[in-house]
């Protein structure tokens, strides 16, 4: 397959709560991006990690990303009911074309 | 600055019949991409344009679906026959020049259901 494996498919937690979802990938990497996606907004860019970075930081997001072991993950702390969505990961194949992964879906319960 | 915007935002046609789809781009962004995202799936690229140029079609099925960007601004894209398969949402997106550093900014989605 030419995506990514993200993990888990779908996570269920309570508002306040910490998300964390992971992403694997098997060709080396420029730079790695995270997306979101609800039926509200549509398809979002959250955050982009280069391949030179460990770690960033955007608000509540926290992405890192281990080149060693071609893998990232996103951490959203305290969530919220609005963090409710499909959060995909996205690597860059080639000079420009984006490679999305399947995809977790977050649920926040109240 | 207003977003990417995509049109129909729904279409429901029986196999075999035509249908396109209408992209209109954020003003000034020279990349335009069209990707295919089946239910429960990531989007898949289905083919970028550079200005009016095709920058990759590798995973366009081009015996079925044609796009087009004559003026390097707006575009639509065609699928003629259509199949149950290609039952999916279709999104278009820009970006600034098209660079592996840049962000893809997305349109609402134009979603299809072939019957």
């Amino acid at each position: 397959s030419q995506q990514g494996e993200e993990d888990p498919q779908a996570l269920s937690i309570q508002e306040g709560e910490n998300a964390t979802m992971n992403c694997s990938y098997k060709t080396s990497i420029n730079n790695l991006q995270w997306y979101r996606q609800n039926s509200g907004r549509g398809l979002v860019h959250l955050i982009l990690i280069r391949s030179n970075e460990r770690e960033k930081h955007s608000g509540r997001l926290r992405v890192t990303l281990d080149t060693s072991k071609k893998s990232s993950s996103l951490l959203i702390t305290a969530s919220r009911a609005a963090d409710t969505a499909s959060y995909f990961c996205a690597r860059i194949q080639g000079a420009q074309k984006l490679v999305f992964g399947q995809g977790t879906r977050l649920t926040i319960n109240p | 600055e207003a977003g990417v915007a995509q049109s129909p935002r729904y279409k429901i046609i029986e196999k075999r019949q035509s249908v396109a789809f209408w992209c209109n781009p954020i003003s000034g962004h020279a990349t335009l991409y069209w990707y295919q995202q089946i239910l429960g799936q990531g989007p898949k690229l289905l083919i970028q344009f550079q200005n009016n140029g095709v920058v990759d079609d590798s995973q366009l099925p081009k015996d079925r679906f044609s796009a087009e960007r004559l003026k390097g601004v707006d575009s639509t894209l065609k699928i003629q026959p259509a199949k149950l398969e290609d039952s999916a949402v279709y999104l278009c997106a820009s970006s600034i020049l098209g660079g592996s550093q840049e962000t893809q900014y997305f349109g609402p989605g134009t979603r299809l259901l072939v019957l």
